[in-house]
């Protein structure tokens, strides 16, 4: 299973767009990338899922670099509640998710 | 999206004893769900995958005999925490992909709440 390397933490403001980059040097063919959001207490929330260049919902973008060994999961206009821990994931279909460490956002007023 | 439930949120037991969890799909089936622990600042980490009419799989490290699962209907998972310690206390979270929304070909799961277990 490929490994993921992000920031154990980012700090910002609110109304800021916030990237959160993510390494995933030996992902394979037929993974795709994914992003979750995880609150205290709470199961993670799916945000975004890519498998190359750009991809845009209504509350993130994903972009991705032809080589795809890694990912950038862009925040627009961050709020409070924004604060939380996302996870990058790598993994094709029919496999259980293997979480990394994380990156906890803190959004500051 | 499709909802993953999960009962209770939060119990407290005494060491010892048993306590069992359960996790629903509630508008979708699964055939496999998957169950993770995660302790408080850290990560989630697998512990095993529920397959619906067979036997879990469990991760390295993890003791069947003491984290029982049963994974009787493609809606309904349950993991039984036996002769629970303090050790075990955690935030278990279960997991289950729509087979049918194109979640299977696309990895995305869908997240029960989680239960806190707290073991005196």
């Amino acid at each position: 299973l490929a490994k993921t390397t992000q920031p154990i933490s980012m700090d910002s403001y609110e109304g800021q767009e916030v990237n959160i980059t993510c390494s995933h040097n030996n992902i394979a063919t037929n993974d795709y990338i994914t992003w979750y959001q995880q609150f205290p207490s709470q199961g993670p929330r799916f945000i975004i899922q890519g498998y190359k260049t750009k991809v845009t919902n209504e509350v993130a973008s994903l972009f991705i670099p032809a080589d795809r060994k890694s990912s950038t999961l862009s925040l627009p206009r961050v709020s409070l509640s924004d604060t939380a821990v996302y996870y990058c994931l790598v993994n094709n279909a029919g496999n259980m998710l293997t979480f990394g460490g994380g990156t906890r956002l803190m959004v500051k007023p | 999206g499709a909802v993953v439930s999960q009962h209770p949120s939060r119990v407290i037991c005494k060491s010892g004893t048993s306590v069992k969890i359960e996790c629903r799909s509630l508008d979708f089936q699964a055939t496999t769900m998957f169950w993770y622990r995660q302790f408080p600042k850290q990560s989630l980490m697998l512990m095993a995958t529920s397959n619906e009419g067979s036997k879990a799989t469990y991760e390295q490290g993890v003791e069947k005999d003491k984290f029982l699962i049963n994974h009787a209907s493609l809606t309904l998972s349950t993991l039984t925490v036996t002769s629970a310690h303090p050790e075990d206390s955690s935030f278990y979270i279960c997991s289950a992909r729509d087979q049918l929304a194109g979640g299977y070909n696309t990895g995305e799961l869908f997240f029960g709440e989680g239960s806190r277990l707290t073991v005196l």
